[in-house]
């Protein structure tokens, strides 16, 4: 079955420290793999995507996230933190295969000054 | 939430009361989404449309319906079937639902429904 995992409920970093927010997936074929954030009570925003090509892929804010098939993860990350970048994260991946979205749990972060 | 309306932002339900949600889009989108936010989990699928008059249900469709009478609105109603409610739903579109441009799903502000 097709999952994705945001083993991370919460991560706490400090503003101007790197943050790492953690995505790996359980996919049949090759996925299309995507970042959204969400702010309170607000819909989500789309944050970057990876259909194919370079691994490392840069996005919204300042956002990238690295692609690594070996290892099943598209973790999403950021050189410096900004106490405007807490909020939710949510990962999503698609089979190219089939039509619909698997979402991760979400994972929130917190940047503290 | 460039181009994709809902309303209202809050709607509140009394007991064996069906309730319709608005989701309006005016990005000339072929697709269309309609998902559940619950706390702790990840979005979950209602219903999706790929073009005007059609729709399929998702993983969690009983209780809920839609229609598609225009390529730019998709309205859900939640009816008195559906036990548990309180949510937080969330419409998306995106320009279609095959080929490599074409998946990335762009969301409305969402819409909270509460149970009196």
């Amino acid at each position: 079955a097709q999952s994705v995992a945001q083993p991370e409920d919460q991560v706490n970093v400090a503003e101007g420290n790197p943050l790492t927010v953690k995505c790996t997936y359980s996919v049949s074929g090759n996925p299309y793999l995507f970042w959204y954030v969400q702010y309170p009570n607000r819909g989500l925003q789309f944050l970057l995507k990876y259909i194919t090509g370079d691994n490392l892929v840069k996005g919204s804010y300042g956002f990238e996230a690295e692609f690594n098939k070996s290892q099943t993860s598209f973790h999403l990350k950021k050189p410096s933190a900004l106490v405007s970048d807490s909020a939710l994260y949510f990962c999503a991946v698609r089979d190219r295969g089939d039509y619909q979205l698997i979402w991760g749990a979400g994972t929130k972060l917190i940047i503290k000054p | 939430d460039g181009g994709i309306t809902q309303s209202p932002k809050y709607l509140f339900r009394k007991e064996g009361q069906n309730v319709t949600l608005s989701c309006e889009q005016n990005l000339n989108h072929d697709a269309m989404y309609w998902y559940r936010q619950d706390p702790g989990q990840g979005l979950r699928l209602i219903y999706y449309s790929q073009i005007v008059n059609d729709f399929q249900k998702g993983d969690i469709a009983e209780g809920y319906s839609v229609s598609r009478e225009k390529k730019e609105s998709f309205p859900l109603t939640v009816t008195s079937a559906q036990k548990n409610p309180t949510a937080f739903y969330l419409c998306a579109s995106s320009p279609g639902l095959a080929g490599i441009n074409q998946e990335t799903q762009y969301f409305g502000p969402g819409t909270r429904l509460l149970v009196l």
